[in-house]
């Protein structure tokens, strides 16, 4: 079946380090693709998504880009500041399906 | 606009019991789906509802059923409730399309089976 598979954490960095958390899928067909951000005792936000083979998707400074060839959405930011810290989730939609499959999730700590 | 509600933010059930979720869509969204996410794992997808039917089920045995009213509003009802089932409930909605842009998630329904 379709399946997330993402880096485990938790990732610590210093502010305005580099951040990646890497994320690969199994699915068939071509899915769509999205990273989700939860903040301590919060709901699921959406961070970005993308939708077909090569597409970048970016929002607040955090990019990520849909490489079909390696089955991956790595999620990428230059330079972290201590409001990232969260949980980040990768997920996809299967073709033709509404519904979301998650990554067990990858805890990101920022410290000043 | 008020984006998806649900109800209650936390609550604690003893084993067997049973419980019931509340969630409001976010306005003009048709369709509304349940996931539980367990302590530091990602959502598993239950079901999905839409017209008031249940369109979609993930793997999760019948003791967890639903229902979606006409002003699209929802239940998630959970019987013979186990320690396993403890664990934050969160409610999405969207407009029966498949772009994942207009799902919404609620800040979910902590529960707590002892």
């Amino acid at each position: 079946g379709d399946s997330v598979t993402q880096m485990e954490g938790p990732v610590t960095l210093s502010e305005e380090a580099f951040l990646t958390i890497n994320c690969t899928y199994t699915a068939t067909g071509y899915p769509s693709l999205f990273w989700y951000v939860q903040y301590p005792g919060e709901g699921l936000q959406l961070l970005l998504k993308a939708t077909k083979a090569d597409d970048k998707g970016s929002n607040k400074g955090f990019e990520a880009t849909y490489r079909k060839e390696t089955t991956s959405f790595h999620l990428e930011k230059g330079s972290v500041q201590v409001s990232d810290s969260a949980v980040y989730f990768c997920a996809l939609i299967p073709s033709g399906y509404s519904t979301l499959t998650f990554g067990k999730g990858t805890m990101l700590l920022v410290s000043p | 606009d008020a984006g998806v509600t649900q109800s209650p933010t936390h609550l604690i059930k003893t084993r067997g019991q049973q419980v019931t979720l509340r969630c409001s869509p976010k306005s003009g969204h048709d369709t509304v789906s349940w996931y539980q996410q367990a302590l530091g794992q990602g959502p598993q997808f239950i079901f999905q509802y839409y017209e008031e039917e249940e369109r979609q089920r993930g793997n999760f045995p019948d003791r967890f059923s639903g229902h979606q009213f006409p002003n699209y509003s929802s239940e998630l009802n959970v019987n013979a409730l186990l320690l396993g089932d403890s664990a934050l409930y969160l409610c999405a909605s969207s407009q029966g399309g498949t772009d994942g842009n207009t799902i919404y998630f609620g800040e979910g329904s902590w529960l707590t089976v002892v």
